[in-house]
């Protein structure tokens, strides 16, 4: 089966600039999570939806980031403006549904350096 | 709200066996997941637990106390490739489900 999908790899901005991520899921999984791992730490929950709807972003900085699945499948990330805080690696992740034994499938991340 | 604390680094010998604490706070458990992380890579799963008791995979294990808030993660034979971030993560019924993750446990496998 086709992993978790993301790009792009590594991405390089100015503070300020608006930045978007893209993440397609393993087929025929409902439930998308988007998480921000900054070096040295675990990975930090932003936004859960299951299918095209937000089930938790009560972690996201809603003033400058925003998250969307319109179709229930792909998902984009965005930043806008970003902060040189914002510097991370963004992990898109996806599960079967939200049962509490499935266990979440992550893609390779976007790499984010802000200058 | 969750609280997960981990150790942040340990060496071991190649062949040993090393074991991995993760004690957690959450008011609505609901399982708990240890992944690994090779730098630059995505975390993978390696078990879930979500009753009390040892959970054997191969030459991974974890075991789950709920009434202490406390899990281990024994690694078993260890092999260079086993040098990585190990991450505990808790599942919280009370907060729409969400898994958090602590911040891991760097292990560093030497011959």
């Amino acid at each position: 089966e086709a992993g978790v999908a993301q790009s792009p790899r590594y991405k390089i901005i100015e503070k300020r600039q608006s930045v978007a991520f893209w993440c397609n899921p393993i087929s025929g999984h409902a439930t998308l999570y988007w998480y921000q791992q900054i070096l040295g730490q675990g990975p930090k929950l932003l936004i859960q939806f299951q299918n095209n709807g937000v089930v938790d972003d009560s972690q996201l900085p809603k003033d400058r980031f925003s998250a969307e699945r319109l179709k229930g499948v792909d998902s984009t990330l965005k930043i806008q403006p970003a902060k040189l805080e914002d510097s991370a690696v963004y992990l898109c992740a996806s599960s079967l549904d939200m049962g509490g034994n499935s266990p979440l499938h992550f893609g390779n991340g976007t790499r984010l350096t802000v200058t | 709200g969750q609280n997960i604390d981990q150790p942040t680094e340990m060496t071991a010998t190649e062949g040993a066996i090393v074991q991995i604490n993760c004690t957690y706070q959450t008011s609505g458990f609901n399982g708990l997941f240890w992944y690994q992380q090779h730098a630059g890579e995505a975390p993978t799963f390696l078990s879930y637990n979500v009753l009390d008791g040892l959970e054997e995979k191969g030459r991974f294990s974890s075991f789950l106390s709920r009434s202490k808030g406390y899990s281990y993660l024994l690694l078993k034979e260890l092999q260079m490739k086993d040098s990585a971030s190990y991450l505990c993560a808790v599942r919280d019924l009370k907060g729409n489900n969400r898994l958090a993750f602590g911040k891991g446990n760097q292990v560093v496998v030497i011959p």
